[in-house]
C-alpha cells in the first residue's frame, strides 16, 4: 500500500527565513511520481511540482526547490527567503506508477500548514 | 480554458435531503477524479475514472454516495440522503497526459 507522512503539521516562521518542508513515502511500486501541493486560504489546490521515480535531480524554481532522495524515500520542499504570501497548507503525495502519473490515483500527505509572519 | 468547474461551490442542505455535485473537466482531458477534504481525514480519494469508466470506486464510503460520467465532459457525485458527517469540501480534478488539475471546490454543509 501507498503511504505518504509528513511528520511536521504546522511551522511558523518569520519573513526571509528559509524553511524545509519534509516528505517520506512508502511504495512498491518501481515506477511512481511524486507532487507537491499549496492549498493557499482561498482553499483551492495549487500544483507545484512532479517529479518521476526516475529523475533523482533536485528541482530548483525561483525560490522553490526540491531535493529527492531514493534512499531515504524522501521529496522534501524548500522555500527560500519565505514570505507571507507562501503561508498555506503543502501536501506532498504519491501516485502509483504508469506512462505519466497524470492518470493514476494520488495519496495525499496530512499537509503542513506554514505561517510566514512579517 | 477554463479549468476544471464544478458547482455549486457552496451548499447547504438539511440531513436526508439529496445533493448532487457537478463536475466539467478539462476538455481532452481522460481521467476524472473526486476526493473529499474534512478536518480529520484529509484529502481522500473517493473513486476515479478512466475514459468514462469508473476505475477504483473503494475509496466511496457507502451506498449512500455514488458517482458517474456519462460523457468525457461531465460528472456527478451524488449523496442520498445526507447526512451532517458528509460535511467537507469536494474536489474534482482531471487529468490527461500531464499533470493533475483540480477544481476550485464544493464547500457542503450537512445541518
Amino acid at each position: 500500500a501507498q503511504k505518504v507522512t509528513q511528520a511536521q503539521t504546522e511551522i511558523s516562521v518569520v519573513e526571509k527565513e528559509d524553511v524545509t518542508l519534509d516528505c517520506v513515502y512508502e511504495t512498491r511500486d518501481t515506477t511512481y511520481y511524486l507532487f507537491w501541493y499549496k492549498q493557499p486560504p482561498s482553499g483551492e489546490l495549487v500544483f507545484l511540482i512532479r517529479r518521476n521515480s526516475f529523475d533523482e535531480q533536485n528541482e530548483i524554481s525561483g525560490r522553490y526547490s526540491w531535493n529527492f532522495q531514493k534512499s531515504t524515500s524522501s521529496f522534501n520542499f524548500t522555500i527560500t527567503a519565505s514570505q507571507v504570501v507562501d503561508s498555506a497548507v503543502y501536501f506532498c503525495a504519491l501516485s502509483e506508477g504508469s506512462k505519466t502519473g497524470a492518470n493514476s490515483k494520488l495519496t495525499f500527505g496530512k499537509g503542513i500548514t506554514l505561517s510566514v509572519r512579517p | 480554458d477554463a479549468g476544471v468547474i464544478q458547482s455549486p461551490r457552496h451548499e447547504v442542505t438539511e440531513m436526508g435531503q439529496e445533493v448532487t455535485l457537478r463536475c466539467k473537466p478539462i476538455s481532452g482531458h481522460n481521467s476524472l477524479f473526486w476526493y473529499r477534504q474534512t478536518m480529520m481525514r484529509g484529502l481522500e480519494l473517493l473513486i476515479y475514472f478512466n475514459n468514462n469508466v469508473p476505475i477504483d470506486d473503494s475509496g466511496m464510503p457507502e451506498d449512500r454516495f455514488s458517482a458517474k460520467m456519462p460523457n468525457a465532459s461531465f460528472s456527478t457525485l451524488k449523496i442520498q440522503p445526507s447526512e451532517p458527517r458528509d460535511s467537507a469540501v469536494y474536489f474534482c480534478a482531471s487529468s490527461g497526459d500531464s499533470d493533475r488539475d483540480f477544481g476550485p471546490g464544493t464547500r457542503l454543509t450537512v445541518l
